[in-house]
């Protein structure tokens, strides 16, 4: 059974604070990851894919991969309100026409 | 780019109607679409993989005689939800990829359709 699991949060942070979320895997065949954002009611969105170990930067989100841990993360510096949503965090083989398997997601919220 | 079209974003409908859900990809070509159903607070769930021109795969549990999916050519796949019944309102969302082109390698969604069977 393949699983990706995420603390469901809620995890709050003040704005301007860096928010951390986890998510590991337990499939050590992906090779895939991704993080998506939900706002309540919309489709997700994508933020960051990271193939390889280390660190990916894009703006203010750094994704981290951690493959012999089987571990992903994801970092949002300068939080800000609109960044409260639900992040989910996804996994697929390299394979085409693999599909995401979905992590249950954490919810963020960033006061003001 | 990567732009996922999907519509209608929202249905009402009686009991034992059939509804159609379509998702385009606006400006690549999906060799592949998948199709999600998610019910409020949870996680998506996938209900079925199709590839263009071939049968689509379905998910353990999710009935392909309910759940029929067309996956006609590299910009458009639907999914008709025949018979719907209550059970069967939630948020359905597709996603389309391609997987020989890197820039579309990750599933892009659909905007999603809120279905509502009364």
């Amino acid at each position: 059974q393949k699983e990706v699991e995420q603390n469901s949060g809620p995890l709050s942070v003040p704005e301007g604070a860096i928010a951390s979320l986890n998510c590991t895997y337990s499939d050590r065949g992906s090779q895939s990851f991704f993080w998506y954002r939900q706002y309540s009611g919309k489709s997700p969105e994508l933020i960051m894919s990271i193939y390889s170990n280390g660190d990916k930067e894009d703006g203010r989100f750094t994704a981290q991969l951690n493959k012999a841990s089987q571990y992903v993360s994801l970092l949002i510096r300068d939080s800000q309100p609109s960044d409260s949503a639900t992040y989910l965090c996804a996994v697929t083989l390299n394979q085409a026409g693999t599909a995401l398997i979905f992590g249950k997601g954490t919810t963020l919220s960033v006061s003001s | 780019g990567a732009v996922v079209s999907q519509h209608p974003s929202r249905v009402i409908c009686k009991s034992g109607t059939s509804v159609k859900i379509e998702c385009r990809s606006l400006d690549f070509q999906a060799t592949t679409m998948f199709w999600y159903r998610q019910f409020p607070k949870k996680s998506l769930m996938l209900m079925a993989t199709s590839n263009e021109g071939s049968k689509a795969t379905y998910e353990q549990g999710v009935e392909k005689d309910k759940f029929l999916i067309n996956h006609a050519s590299l910009t458009l796949s639907t999914l008709t939800v025949t018979s719907a019944h209550p059970e069967d309102s939630s948020f359905y969302i597709c996603s389309a990829s391609n997987f020989g082109d890197s820039r579309y390698s990750a599933q892009h969604f659909g905007d999603g359709t809120r279905l509502s069977i009364l």
